[in-house]
């Protein structure tokens, strides 16, 4: 079945170290999305990518890079420079032109 | 910018009552969407809206959108408690390389 897995499901994060969040998919899309979501809170858009090698920041993306080599992968990394990165992360793609959005079932972030 | 405003942000009410939770937005949009969120989980897909005057149903559940007004409401009928869970409207602007900007998101809890 065609979908988006994204990895781990939980992290921990030692203060000053990067991490990163990966996000497959085998749904041929286009698209891809990183969300950051806050306890209580909407969802904020951290970068997002509608070819493969190209990229644009979102509203958030201090303290993020991301990747695109291939058209199913889009990781996140989370630097140092990211002061407080503990939250849900939602990665999504989208068929560029159709309307859908699919969703990975998120990463949960937690700095120790 | 666009932005998205919901309203209320939390609701409490009965089993068998009826609601309505309101979507605004601040400049023309391409499509709206409805997702529904449980606690921990990643977004569940309810409602895509294209168009002036657009009425869907699923359930106890009915999406409108008025694209002169900048609204769409979630009506919820009859409601069980199965329905508690946050529900969050998003807009798409192709101009935006299809982002989805999401309001806050509606808390709802429907007890017994």
């Amino acid at each position: 079945d065609g979908g988006i897995t994204q990895s781990p499901k939980y992290l921990f994060r030692k203060e000053g170290q990067n991490v990163t969040l990966s996000c497959e998919q085998n749904l041929n899309h286009d698209a891809m999305y990183w969300y950051r979501q806050d306890p209580g809170q909407g969802l904020r858009l951290i970068y997002y990518s509608q070819i493969v090698n190209d990229f644009q920041k979102g509203d958030i993306a201090e303290g993020y890079s991301v990747s695109r080599e291939k058209k199913e992968s889009f990781p996140l990394t989370v630097t140092s420079a990211q002061k407080n990165p503990t939250a849900f992360y939602l990665c999504a793609s989208s068929e560029t032109g159709i309307s859908g959005y699919t969703f990975g079932s998120g990463t949960r972030l937690t700095v120790v | 910018e666009l932005k998205v405003e919901q309203n209320p942000l939390f609701l409490s009410m009965q089993e068998g009552k009826n609601y309505t939770i309101y979507c605004n937005y601040s400049t023309t949009s391409d499509r709206l969407y409805w997702y529904r969120q449980d606690p921990g989980k990643s977004l569940e897909s309810l409602f895509v809206l294209l168009s002036n005057g657009a009425v869907k149903q699923e359930g106890r559940l009915m999406a409108s959108l008025d694209t002169k007004a900048r609204l769409s409401t979630l009506h919820i009928t009859a409601a069980v408690h199965d329905l508690s869970a946050t529900y969050f409207c998003a807009v798409t602007k192709e101009t935006s390389g299809s982002r989805l900007t999401f309001g806050e998101g509606t808390q709802l809890t429907v007890n017994p």
